[in-house]
């Protein structure tokens, strides 16, 4: 079982409203990550969290806010978004995070559609 | 930043036929991985090669990690309309973050029946 399970899959949100994407993962996976991917582009990476600690934040700004409870749940939670933030926002996970270690699979969620009203 | 270069852009084929895409950089990889990505969903892993000159094989799907560890590509041999969507190559750096994958910009398969 390779699943990584997000929710809501879609969201509509005002730019002065509060919410919060979901993720979830149950392969006992150490490492779970954010990515922003806007149409026809790749995945950008926006933070990385090992063992529950934020390890990587790719210079994004204050107003996404992640977080890790435990080992099998990853938060994202949105504050005074812009219109330009609105995006597939997708979470993934792998065994482990570990700067320069050898290769490592990422499994990607289905993705929530965010868009910002 | 670091690049991967990903061709071809888009392709259109009709069914049956066989389809190769490749990714190339100037940097060391030490992982490639491929995803296919529907449109509304996320990319799904199909191929995922660790050592250099490794073939590999998922159904119709062969992928093969470069002996110079700079390349990859993927086949698919007979092509059916279901394996219409953008197939992504993703890398990740000798010494670098295992984090941070470095994406191709993907390749946009179209399959006429």
């Amino acid at each position: 079982d390779t699943e990584v399970t997000q929710t809501p899959k879609h969201l509509v949100m005002g730019m002065t409203n509060k919410k919060s994407l979901k993720c979830e993962q149950h392969m006992g996976h150490r490492a779970m990550y954010w990515y922003k991917q806007k149409a026809k582009k790749p995945p950008e990476l926006m933070f990385v969290y090992s063992y529950e600690k934020l390890s990587i934040n790719e210079s994004v700004p204050s107003r996404f806010s992640p977080e890790c409870p435990n080992s099998s749940l990853l938060n994202l939670h949105l504050h005074a978004l812009q219109p330009e933030d609105s995006a597939l926002y997708l979470c993934a996970s792998s065994q482990r995070w570990a700067e320069g270690a050898s290769g490592n699979t990422i499994y990607f969620g289905e993705g929530s559609w965010l868009t910002v009203v | 930043g670091q690049q991967l270069n990903q061709s071809p852009q888009s392709m259109f084929i009709q069914e049956g036929e066989d389809v190769s895409m490749n990714c190339t950089s100037s940097s060391i990889f030490n992982t490639w991985l491929w995803y296919k990505q529907d449109p509304g969903e996320g990319p799904v892993l199909l191929i995922a090669l660790y050592k250099a000159g490794e073939l590999t094989s998922n159904g119709r799907l062969t992928a093969q990690f470069g002996i110079t560890r700079k390349d990859s590509f993927l086949n698919i041999s007979a092509s059916i309309p279901s394996d219409v969507g953008i197939y992504f190559c993703a890398g990740q750096l000798k010494g670098g973050s295992q984090g941070n994958l470095i994406f191709g910009k993907g390749t946009k398969l179209s399959v006429k029946p």
